[in-house]
């Protein structure tokens, strides 16, 4: 099993430019999250979605679309690209057990700068 | 709403030394708890857990307990390695799909 694999690993992006990171699951996970990475602000989630055909918004959603169009994908689009969001990007799954906690998984990371 | 609370770092120790990374938390109700470690360039991946109170996660000599009454699961490991060297990150989730993270810890260990 890959796990949870996540494309690009790295992008440059002028600002106003558009981009689509893709992540990708092969546990057949129903839930899957993005997320944000900055210096000293720990982990913030944008949106996440609790199987396909859903979305849902997280803490930080502004400037940020997302699709899940199949269980196994969910992908986090920037239609116009700002400074304030380079940041490094994962994305995560879980699978949900009542009474055993939900353990996240997480991809590698992208590391997107928009200049 | 649920909220999680973890010491500042860096914590730096010299290898073999005895490590606590402190940890607590707000929630409703029983949440299950976490830790997360995070190696240099990679993406965070479970180190322990645990469901209910007064249950203990291990894994890689690193054990935390889960404390009901101080609302507490500190992370512990008798000897640290340089290869410990990492962020951890306690978390917890309460049934909503959403985890709750702290902000993460920086343990450096020097050899």
């Amino acid at each position: 099993n890959a796990g949870v694999t996540q494309t690009p690993k790295f992008r440059v992006l002028k600002t106003g430019q558009s981009m689509t990171l893709l992540c990708a699951q092969d546990m057949n996970h129903e839930y899957m999250y993005w997320y944000r990475q900055d210096p000293g602000m720990g982990l913030r989630l944008i949106h996440y979605s609790v199987g396909e055909g859903t979305t849902a918004k997280g803490e930080v959603p502004d400037g940020y679309n997302v699709s899940r169009l199949k269980k196994q994908n969910f992908l986090l689009g920037l239609e116009s690209a700002a400074p304030s969001q380079t940041s490094v990007y994962f994305c995560a799954s879980s699978h949900r057990h009542p009474d055993r906690g939900d353990t996240q998984y997480f991809g590698p990371g992208t590391r997107l700068t928009v200049l | 709403g649920n909220s999680v609370t973890q010491m500042e770092g860096p914590v730096t120790l010299s290898e073999e030394a005895f490590l606590t990374i402190n940890c607590t938390y707000t929630a409703t109700g029983y949440p299950s708890l976490f830790w997360y470690v995070q190696y240099p360039g990679e993406g965070l991946q479970l180190l322990l857990k645990a469901t209910k109170a007064d249950d203990k996660g291990s894994n890689k000599g690193f054990e935390a307990t889960y404390r009901k009454e101080t609302t507490s699961f500190h992370l512990e490991k008798g000897s640290v390695q340089v290869s410990d060297s990492a962020v951890y990150f306690c978390a917890l989730e309460g049934g909503s799909y959403i985890p709750t993270f702290g902000r993460g810890t920086s343990l450096i260990v020097h050899p």
